[in-house]
């Protein structure tokens, strides 16, 4: 089945630094990955929808200069999160479609194994 | 915003006993459902996924769609310690390729 690696798993960083997160489909070709933000407890939230060779989509109230996102490649995409504050520890996920699926109802999203960022 | 809702439980039922874990949605047009399971501190993984009225099972799941409704299930037969997890109820919005989740609902199967 579909792959996603997502590393690093774990990261501490240091307050006003930056952090970048990376998302690979392994063994397909994604057109579209998605980056979410889970806080303890609660839901996965959408922060932004990653599309390869254009800008990303954000969602309301995320802001795009703080969390950078590049899809250079069908089977890349990064999150970086600059000038880290303790607010933005959390778990980020992303995950992405196959585009060979195209736009059929049949289909998934395969979700990244995560990153633990702890800012402090 | 589409609303993706779920009791958050906790729900607790004795090893092989059915867990039942609802969700209801906003979105009038949305076609696509999902079922996700979430074990703590990991990321989600595909359980079930509905696009069609009625029943769907696949071993000892079940996923029920009423789009009429739009009320989405998960039954869990024969219920083991394994299954202890959040489950997480997701729609694909309408007209888009962006997956609205629930807040989950924690499921704690008791040996």
């Amino acid at each position: 089945g579909a792959v996603v690696s997502q590393h690093p798993s774990r990261v501490i960083c240091k307050s006003g630094t930056s952090v970048k997160i990376e998302c690979r489909s392994l063994d397909f070709q994604a057109t579209t990955m998605f980056w979410y933000r889970q806080f303890p407890k609660q839901s996965l939230m959408l922060m932004a929808t990653s599309n390869e060779g254009s800008k990303a989509t954000y969602e309301q109230g995320v802001e795009k200069d703080k969390f950078l996102i590049n899809h250079a490649s069908l089977t890349l995409s990064t999150l970086t999160v600059t000038s880290a504050h303790p607010e933005d520890s959390s778990f980020y996920i992303c995950s992405a479609r196959d585009a060979a699926t195209g736009t059929g109802l049949n289909y998934g999203y395969t979700f990244g194994s995560g990153t633990r960022l702890t800012v402090v | 915003q589409k609303e993706v809702e779920q009791n958050s439980g906790p729900l607790s039922v004795p090893e092989g006993a059915i867990a039942s874990l609802n969700c209801t949605y906003s979105d009038r047009v949305s076609q696509s459902f999902f079922w996700y399971r979430q074990y703590s501190g990991k990321s989600p993984e595909l359980i079930m996924s509905i696009y069609s009225n009625g029943d769907k099972e696949d071993g000892r799941f079940t996923a029920q769609l009423n789009k009429a409704s739009q009320y989405v299930s998960l039954l869990i037969r024969d219920s083991q310690p394994s299954d202890s997890a959040t489950y997480l109820c997701a729609v694909l919005q309408g007209g888009s390729e962006k997956l609205v989740f629930g807040k989950g609902t924690k499921l704690t199967v008791n040996p």
